[in-house]
Order: structure tokens, then C-alpha cells, then sequence
């Protein structure tokens, strides 16, 4: 099955510097690539997606970044600001028409520094 | 719309015994899906749904059952509970297979 690989576990960066999260997944079939914002005890909320038809996407000061051919993909966070502060999550799915769910990496924790 | 609504917030069992987690949305999504979140990791599929009366396995299904009587409805039992299913448990669905998926607040459940 399909193996998500996410770094770096944590990353500290200084309020209005950018942040960049780094994802590489294994099944070369999968073709949808979601990035997750969870706050401590809330819900994962989607913030931006793409498919493997585009290399990149942009809302923002978010933008996530896919080279298919190396099978990995990233966020980018522009400015950061103090509740940008969270866990990371991206994921792969898109397999078998995509019905049958995601796989996550394991998270990256977000700290921006005052 | 209240979306992806689950219950309960929080629960407590004993080890060998069983509850449901109720899962219930309103956006009329034919896809649904549980998973697991244990601390410091990803989330882990547990098993999922395509339609009403259809259900399948995911990547950690033992422990578990699924039903899906109906669109809205994916309830998710727990018939003896064990202590490696202390977890964080969310639902969420989807419109399209392999498009967005929005997820619920959660239960956190905890075997003692």
C-alpha cells in the first residue's frame, strides 16, 4: 500500500519568515495530495490541495508544490504569523478512482517564534 | 449545515467491553471514512464506505465493525475494547472518491 514519508518532525521558524514542509509518498498511481492544519484538540481542517494533473498551487500565503516524477510534495508558508502555530499533516490518496481514503505522514509541528 | 457531527466528545471504557461511536453529516457525501489518530502520529484508515449498504476495510480494521444503513449515517463499534485502542477517533466525509475529505470534531476514547 502507500507509504507517506513527511519531514521534518518539527520546525521552528521566526514570525514573517517562510516555513517549507517536505512530503514523499511510494504509489506512483496516486494523484490527489491534501495538506491538513490541526490545532491541539480540534479537528484537521483542510487548507489547500492539488491534483497530479498541476505542478503547483497557490492561496495566499500558501502554496504546496508537487513533482510527480520524484513523488514528493510541499508546503510552503509565506510570512509566517503567530496562528500559522500548529501540526502539518499531508496525505496521499487518489488510488482505485480514490474511494478508498488517505494516508497521512506523520505530522510536523509548526512553532513560529515571536 | 452542521457537517461532520460526531458522539460522544469523550469515553472511558474497561477493558472487554464495547460501545458505538456515532458519526452523522448533512452534506449529503456519499463517501465516508474512520481513522485513527494516536499521539505524535498520522491518522490511520480504519474503514470506510462508499455508498449506503456498501463498506470496506482499511489499513487497521481489527477490533472494529461498520455499518452504513443509510447517506447519512457511519457508525463505528467497538466490541471488546482493548487498551491499544485508546486513541483519538475522527469521521469525515467526502462528495467525490478521492476529493476533499471534511472531518468531525472527534472522540476521545480511552481503555482502561
Amino acid at each position: 500500500g502507500e507509504n507517506v514519508e513527511q519531514h521534518p518532525s518539527t520546525l521552528s521558524v521566526q514570525e514573517g519568515d517562510s516555513a517549507v514542509i517536505k512530503c514523499t509518498y511510494s504509489d506512483s498511481a496516486s494523484n490527489y495530495f491534501p495538506w491538513y492544519k490541526q490545532e491541539l484538540g480540534k479537528r484537521p481542517q483542510l487548507i489547500i490541495d492539488i491534483r497530479s494533473n498541476v505542478g503547483e498551487k497557490k492561496d495566499q500565503r500558501i502554496a504546496v508544490t508537487l513533482n510527480k516524477t520524484a513523488k514528493h510534495f510541499s508546503l510552503h508558508i509565506t510570512e509566517t504569523q503567530p496562528e500559522d502555530s500548529a501540526v502539518y499533516f499531508c496525505a496521499a490518496g487518489g488510488v482505485r478512482g480514490g474511494a478508498d481514503g488517505l494516508t497521512f505522514g506523520k505530522g510536523t509541528h509548526l512553532i513560529i517564534q515571536p | 449545515n452542521a457537517g461532520v457531527t460526531q458522539t460522544p466528545k469523550f469515553r472511558i471504557l474497561k477493558i472487554g467491553q464495547s460501545m458505538t461511536l456515532q458519526c452523522t453529516q448533512d452534506m449529503n457525501h456519499n463517501y465516508m471514512y474512520w481513522y485513527r489518530q494516536d499521539p505524535g502520529m498520522g491518522l490511520k484508515l480504519i474503514y470506510y464506505s462508499v455508498g449506503a449498504g456498501i463498506t470496506d476495510k482499511g489499513e487497521v480494521p481489527n477490533g472494529y465493525n461498520v455499518s452504513r444503513s443509510t447517506t447519512e449515517d457511519f457508525p463505528l463499534r467497538l466490541e471488546l475494547a482493548a487498551p491499544s485502542q485508546t486513541s483519538v477517533y475522527f469521521c469525515a466525509s467526502s462528495q467525490l472518491a478521492g476529493g476533499p475529505q471534511f472531518f468531525g470534531p472527534g472522540t476521545r476514547l480511552t481503555v482502561l
